[in-house]
């Protein structure tokens, strides 16, 4: 079956532009997770959303970022203002259940975001 | 601080060797551990949940091992070849947080090499 898709696979950006990053993910997945991964770091957790709310979005940098999922399946990801410091990959993950720790996210393959 | 450490950061092996690294997590409030391997340009790919203290899991040559107790993790990878080349993310939940965000390593980079 399908993955998780996300578009587009590359976006370069100027200084205080906005972007919008989409992902989709796999079919009857209820929890949806995005992360950001710097230049030689791991995946930093942004947010997680349960259905069409975010149940947690602790990681979300700043007020420029916001992100939402209104009818529980595709989810945006905006970033306002960008700055050259948000140059990151943006990963998208899913998973069927709940959100309980112990179950496989589902990773797509992200979002190579350039900010000049 | 809850955080997850990777080492090596690198490694470059010859085609055949068999290897190891190591992902060390705090050790109180144990909940679970996830490996993943992402090659460039790819989705990184889940190869583990372990969640008991002493579980070893295996997937083909790779296998990993858990020590909740002392906190770490050891993948391993057997004769390895040139498709496996990638970077080895380890990841945890925070128990407090049950929504399953995972706190990522920074992960191991393997190279090898024909």
């Amino acid at each position: 079956g399908a993955g998780v898709s996300q578009t587009p696979s590359n976006k370069v950006t100027e200084k205080g532009k906005y972007v919008e990053l989409r992902c989709d993910p796999i079919s009857g997945h209820t929890a949806l997770y995005w992360y950001r991964q710097s230049l030689g770091q791991g995946p930093e957790f942004l947010i997680y959303f349960q259905g069409t709310g975010a149940a947690d979005d602790s990681g979300l940098p700043n007020d420029r970022f916001f992100a939402v999922r209104p009818e529980g399946s595709v989810s945006t990801l905006k970033i306002q203002r960008t700055e050259r410091g948000d140059s990151a990959v943006y990963l998208c993950a899913s998973s069927s259940r709940a959100g309980g720790g112990t179950d496989t996210q589902y990773f797509g393959p992200g979002t190579r975001l350039t900010v000049l | 601080i809850l955080n997850v450490e990777q080492s090596p950061q690198s490694l470059h092996v010859q085609e055949g060797d068999s290897t190891n690294f190591t992902c060390s997590f705090p050790s109180s409030n144990f909940y679970a551990l996830h490996w993943y391997r992402w090659e460039t340009a790819k989705s990184p790919e889940a190869l583990f949940v372990m969640t008991l203290n002493g579980d070893e899991k295996k997937k083909g040559r790779i296998s990993a091992t858990l020590n909740t107790k002392e906190g770490y993790s050891y993948l391993y990878i057997k004769g390895s070849q040139p498709e496996d080349s990638a970077t080895y993310l380890c990841a945890f939940p925070p128990l407090y947080n049950q929504g399953g965000k995972l706190i990522f390593g920074q992960g191991t980079e393997l190279s090898v090499k024909p």
